[in-house]
């Protein structure tokens, strides 16, 4: 079965370009989370849904960034302007929430770099 | 506010050195407490889940144990494959049955051969 799946796997950019961060959930998983990791403050949550819907937001650092999940097999992260301070490795994750587990997969990542 | 511990930040071991790590946690109702492993330039990898206090779990070498306040992996006679970074986080019961983890910054475990 095929994981997480992200794009671009790296990706840099500009100071005020707008990035698009893309992630494929694990079939048949019904929430998905996008996170940041930095050294400094290691892994964080920015958003997560379920079943398509936003359930919680508050991670999202200020209102450049948004997310959006048109369908249960798609999400997207974007970023608008970006800013250096936005670098870092930014992963999504799905999982089953229902069966009494629900264990959240990763991907692979996209490590963002903005100049 | 949910808080992770782990510590300590990095560990050297000599294969076959046995250790433990330690994730310290405050959460106001415990759901779950997970363990993952992350490779550099990869995703963490899921590796147990606990749910109560006194509950162990095993996984080859990796063993994780839960008590009230604090949750060990204890890694018996490491490899050098077993080098990576191990990430605890937990999960609260007290949200509405919200799926948000809390992660620590994690151990960078090596392991030397």
């Amino acid at each position: 079965d095929a994981g997480v799946i992200q794009s671009p796997r790296h990706e840099v950019t500009e100071m005020g370009q707008e990035v698009t961060l893309r992630c494929k959930p694990i079939s048949g998983h019904n929430s998905l989370f996008w996170y940041r990791q930095t050294m400094m403050r290691g892994l964080e949550l920015l958003i997560y849904f379920n079943n398509n819907v936003p359930i919680d937001d508050s991670g999202m650092p200020e209102d450049r960034f948004s997310a959006k999940m048109p369908n249960a097999s798609f999400s997207t992260l974007k970023i608008q302007p970006s800013e250096p301070r936005d670098s870092a490795v930014y992963f999504c994750a799905s999982s089953y929430q229902g069966q009494g587990t629900d264990t959240q997969y990763f991907g692979p990542g996209t490590r963002l770099t903005v100049l | 506010e949910d808080q992770v511990t782990q510590s300590p930040e990095a560990l050297r071991l000599q294969e076959g050195e046995s250790s433990s790590l330690n994730c310290s946690y405050t959460v106001s109702g415990l759901r779950g407490l997970f363990w993952y492993r992350q490779d550099p330039g990869k995703g963490p990898e899921f590796l147990f889940t606990l749910y109560s206090a006194g509950e162990e779990k095993e996984k080859e070498r990796l063993k994780a144990t839960l008590t009230k306040k604090e949750s060990f992996l204890h890694i018996t006679a490491p490899k050098p494959e077993d080098s990576a970074t191990y990430l605890c986080a937990v999960q609260a019961s007290s949200q509405g049955g919200s799926e948000k983890l809390v992660f620590g910054k994690g151990t960078k475990l090596t392991v030397n051969p």
